[in-house]
């Protein structure tokens, strides 16, 4: 079936630092991917999403290129701010039913 | 424009009793999802509605779950009775479509604890 890896544990940066988030996929047929962040207190919300292969979404900042290749949506900052202290979802839907399987999250800490 | 609301945001109960949770999707929004999220994972779908039917219920304990979306607007999903494995938190989401692939808008969850 469909599955979504993270990378495991918490990351914790400065501010200003450069960002990634390692997701990788498990699919049949050609998926969407995106990226779902929970801040503190608040649901779910989309931060971006790629629907076919190299394409980039990209919001707020953030970046993830849809890899077929390497089965990849890898999310990227370059210049993190105190505000982007969150939990990062990976996350793909099946084909025609919009059906979403996530991954375990990555809690991210940016200290002054 | 409002966001997906749930009702309650906290509850507590003890196992072998009995919960219920509410949803009030997006207005217009004719796809809506329960999802149970446990500590430290991602979000897992228990069961999808198309305006008042049922297109995927198949994660969903049918054995102590249940869950209706009469006049195809809100949704209730309860457990009866709860075990200790049902703590969680229970996210209802909502789409325009089901063809808006992953464009889903979630509310704040109700967070349960069963003792």
């Amino acid at each position: 079936g469909n599955s979504v890896t993270q990378m495991e544990g918490p990351v914790t940066l400065s501010e200003e630092a450069f960002l990634t988030i390692n997701c990788t996929y498990t699919a049949t047929g050609y998926p969407s991917l995106f990226w779902y962040v929970q801040y503190p207190g608040e649901g779910l919300q989309l931060l971006l999403k790629a629907t076919k292969a190299d394409d980039k979404g990209s919001n707020k900042g953030f970046e993830a290129t849809y890899r077929k290749e390497t089965t990849s949506f890898h999310l990227e900052k370059g210049s993190v701010q105190v505000s982007d202290s969150a939990v990062y979802f990976c996350a793909l839907s099946d084909t025609g039913n919009n059906r979403l399987a996530f991954g375990k999250g990555n809690q991210v800490v940016v200290i002054p | 424009e409002a966001g997906v609301a749930q009702s309650p945001r906290y509850k507590i109960i003890e196992k072998r009793q009995s919960v219920a949770f509410w949803c009030n999707p997006i207005s217009g929004h004719a796809t809506l999802y329960w999802y149970q999220q446990i500590l430290g994972q991602g979000p897992k779908l228990l069961i999808q509605f198309q305006n008042n039917g049922v297109v995927d219920d198949s994660q969903l304990p049918k054995d102590r779950f249940s869950a209706e979306r009469l006049k195809g607007v809100d949704s209730t999903l309860k457990i009866q009775p709860a075990k200790l494995e049902d703590s969680a938190v229970y996210l209802c989401a909502s789409s325009l479509e089901r063809r808006l692939r992953g464009e889903q808008y979630f509310g704040p969850g109700t967070r349960l604890t069963v003792t």
